[in-house]
């Protein structure tokens, strides 16, 4: 059972948009930043979203974060096969003073 | 161009030990905090330890404390996880993570291939 839940699996057609949550409490996504991750087949975990909404260089902006309270989301738009994956949520718990991953979420582009 | 490369994985008996390296180029190794992030396979990822730059404030899950011990040498820019007391949950693929911050976790934004540790009989 992870500490911040995202749905197990989303799916959507290429070109379409899809959202995925992230949802934690006030001593982790409520009080810190949040960080996302995509892993795609057979590789390390990369990262996407850091700052709960910020892309390091080289991310395409058709991917997007936001947070609102204790409750984040990824948001992809113009999907492609290529960003079939799975994708995690992570931030900072202060009351397990550790590091909290989601479960993960799988992304299928239909 | 950064790099990390993880060693030290194999299959080891349950209660045994082993000790994890990453060794890392392309930086300023002190400069940044580092992670320990395990999946197990077909699992999830999950965070295991995290070290500071300088090589205080470690931090570990419930799951590894006391049992795993964290550290780095930032003379030989590499990083380290004693494993001790494995057991069969500890099964999984270890990532070695750089944080982009000197303490404390911020994100990671360069992570390893990640080295094997299997712990059967």
């Amino acid at each position: 059972q992870s500490v911040l839940t995202q749905p197990p699996s989303v799916s959507a057609a290429p070109g379409e948009k899809v959202t995925i949550s992230c949802s934690g409490s006030t001593s982790n996504i409520g009080s810190n930043f949040v960080s996302w991750y995509q892993q795609l087949p057979g590789t390390a975990p990369k990262v996407l979203i850091y700052d709960s909404n910020k892309r390091p260089s080289g991310i395409p902006d058709r991917f997007s974060g936001s947070k609102s309270g204790t409750s984040a989301t990824l948001g992809i738009t113009g999907l492609q096969t290529g960003d079939e994956a799975d994708y995690y949520c992570a931030t900072w718990d202060n009351r397990l003073s550790g590091v909290v991953f989601g479960g993960g979420t799988k992304l299928t582009v239909l | 161009e950064v790099q990390l490369l993880e060693s030290g994985g194999g299959l080891v008996q349950p209660g045994g030990s082993l000790t994890l390296s990453c060794a890392v180029s392309g930086f300023t190794f002190s400069s940044h905090a580092m992670s320990w992030v395990r999946q197990a396979p077909g699992k999830g990822l999950e965070w295991v330890s995290v070290i500071s730059g300088s090589g205080g404030s470690p931090f570990y899950a419930d799951a590894v404390k006391g049992r795993f011990t964290i550290s780095r040498d930032n003379f030989k820019n590499t990083l380290y996880l004693q494993m001790n007391s494995l057991r069969a949950e500890d099964t999984a693929l270890y990532y070695c993570a750089r944080d982009y911050n000197w303490g404390g976790f911020y994100f990671f934004d360069y992570w390893g291939q990640g080295t094997l540790v299997t712990v059967s009989s």
